[in-house]
């Protein structure tokens, strides 16, 4: 089945400065990676997905990138702002179990002013 | 379209208690997972439902049961409660039917405190 790993655990930067999140994944079938941000108190919202037929995808100031050889995918958040400040969520589905999502451990951003 | 919905937000039980959490999809969508998340802890898998039928199934222990209704609906209850089941439970609703419709939409949570 599919496993991810997600790093860091807890990211601090400069309001104004990028953010990046990192995800591996063990399955190389899988061809769809969501990442969602859970603001306190609220359930996880989908940011941005991605499927392996492309390499990059951008909303604004956010992008995710996805390299199927190393089987990793990153979150980038450019220009940083207080309200960026959440716990970030990758995903991967699993082709082996109904297309159940596998999560990360997650990523606390801390912006700081 | 309406959200996700999950009824109660809130809910205080004392150890040995059960309860029964709700939650209503998006309409059209058929699929409903459900997941624990304690302070600080990611998302862990408790079960998913698709046409009134388990589908997908985390490692919680049985006292933790669910059921699909005809209309999608779903409950999830929890039988026996510890101190420990203390969490905000979330569910989310997808479509559920394959490749192109995966993508998970999430409930705002209900809070358990387990006294």
């Amino acid at each position: 089945g599919e496993n991810v790993e997600q790093h860091p655990s807890t990211l601090s930067v400069q309001e104004g400065d990028s953010a990046v999140i990192k995800c591996t994944y063990s399955d190389s079938a899988s061809n769809y990676f969501p990442w969602y941000k859970q603001e306190l108190g609220k359930g996880p919202q989908l940011i941005i997905d991605i499927r392996s037929n492309v390499g990059e995808k951008k909303d604004q100031r956010i992008a995710v990138t996805l390299n199927k050889t190393a089987k990793h995918f990153s979150l980038h958040i450019t220009e940083t702002q207080p309200e960026d400040s959440a716990v970030y969520f990758c995903a991967a589905i699993d082709m082996d179990s109904n297309y159940q999502l596998i999560w990360g451990a997650g990523t606390k951003l801390i912006i700081k002013p | 379209k309406a959200g996700v919905t999950q009824t109660p937000r809130y809910l205080i039980k004392t150890r040995g208690q059960q309860v029964t959490l709700s939650c209503s999809p998006i309409s059209g969508h058929r699929s409903v997972s459900w997941y624990q998340q304690t302070p600080g802890q990611g998302l862990q898998f408790l079960f998913e439902y698709f046409s009134e039928t388990q589908r997908n199934k985390g490692n919680f222990p049985g006292r933790f049961s669910g059921r699909q209704f005809s209309n999608s609906r779903s409950e999830m209850n929890v039988s026996t409660l510890e101190l420990g089941d203390s969490a905000l439970y979330l569910c989310a609703s997808s479509r559920g039917q394959g490749e192109e419709s995966e993508t998970q939409y999430f409930g705002p949570g209900t809070r358990l405190l387990v006294l």
